[in-house]
């Protein structure tokens, strides 16, 4: 069974840094694509960033380019988020997901997300 | 960057069929995904490249895309199916980009 176990959010103050991790189970990770999606209370989903089953080639939206990094352990079968200069327009439910094979690929499976509030 | 564009919400009454559009400019060149996102749940994958479903889904959920719109098409729609509904795509200037999103109310 595919898991996906986000971890690493709460609360954080404007120009500050966290670290969200993605724990995996269930598949061949490094065989995978994998990706970040947020969702903003009450809003729709946007795209953060993604990366490739090696970890090279990782790719951003617009919005986050320059403030996150996105990264990944294939021994640990672990995702991560680094998210620094975060602001108030950062707060959102931050999931991981899995793409179905090699990038580009939509997503299969989700996690159930980890809430990142930015406020002072 | 590409757009793609989503009615807020689509209403249907039980039993019938809810149709979910999804316009983007020549959307129809793309391969466009469908997602679903119960209230307080993670979003599940509904169809992919346009028409294919993955293992688990009822073939009530169906996709289309032609020109600049996809269409995703739910039969014998029942209180279980309201949610919100995303396409997305993949574009090679924009990378991924969903739809805003459609609220499906069954009445």
């Amino acid at each position: 069974e595919v898991r996906l176990l986000e971890s690493g959010g709460g609360l954080v103050q404007p120009g500050g840094s966290l670290r969200l991790s993605c724990a995996a189970s269930g598949f061949t990770f490094s065989s995978c694509a994998m990706t970040w999606v947020r969702q903003a209370p009450g809003k729709g989903l946007e795209w953060v960033s993604a990366i490739s089953g090696s970890g090279f080639s990782p790719y951003y939206a617009d919005s986050v380019k320059g403030r996150f990094t996105i990264s990944r352990d294939n021994f640990r079968n672990t995702l991560y988020l680094q998210m620094d200069s975060l602001r108030p327009d950062d707060t959102a439910i931050y999931f991981c997901a899995k793409e179905v094979a090699g990038d580009p690929s939509p997503f299969d499976y989700w996690g159930q997300g980890t809430l990142v509030t930015v406020s002072s | 960057s590409y757009v793609l564009s989503q009615p807020p919400s689509v209403s249907v009454a039980p039993g019938q069929t809810a149709r979910i559009s999804c316009g983007g400019n020549n959307i129809g060149t793309k391969r466009v995904h469908w997602y679903q996102q119960k209230a307080g749940q993670a979003p599940v994958l509904l169809v992919y490249d346009n028409h294919n479903r993955p293992s688990g889904i009822p073939d009530r959920f169906s996709g289309s895309n032609s020109g600049n719109t996809a269409t995703l098409t739910i039969t014998r729609v029942g209180a279980g199916d309201e949610a919100d509904y995303y396409c997305q795509v993949w574009d090679t200037d924009s990378d991924w980009v969903f739809g805003g999103g459609t609220k499906l109310t069954v009445l």
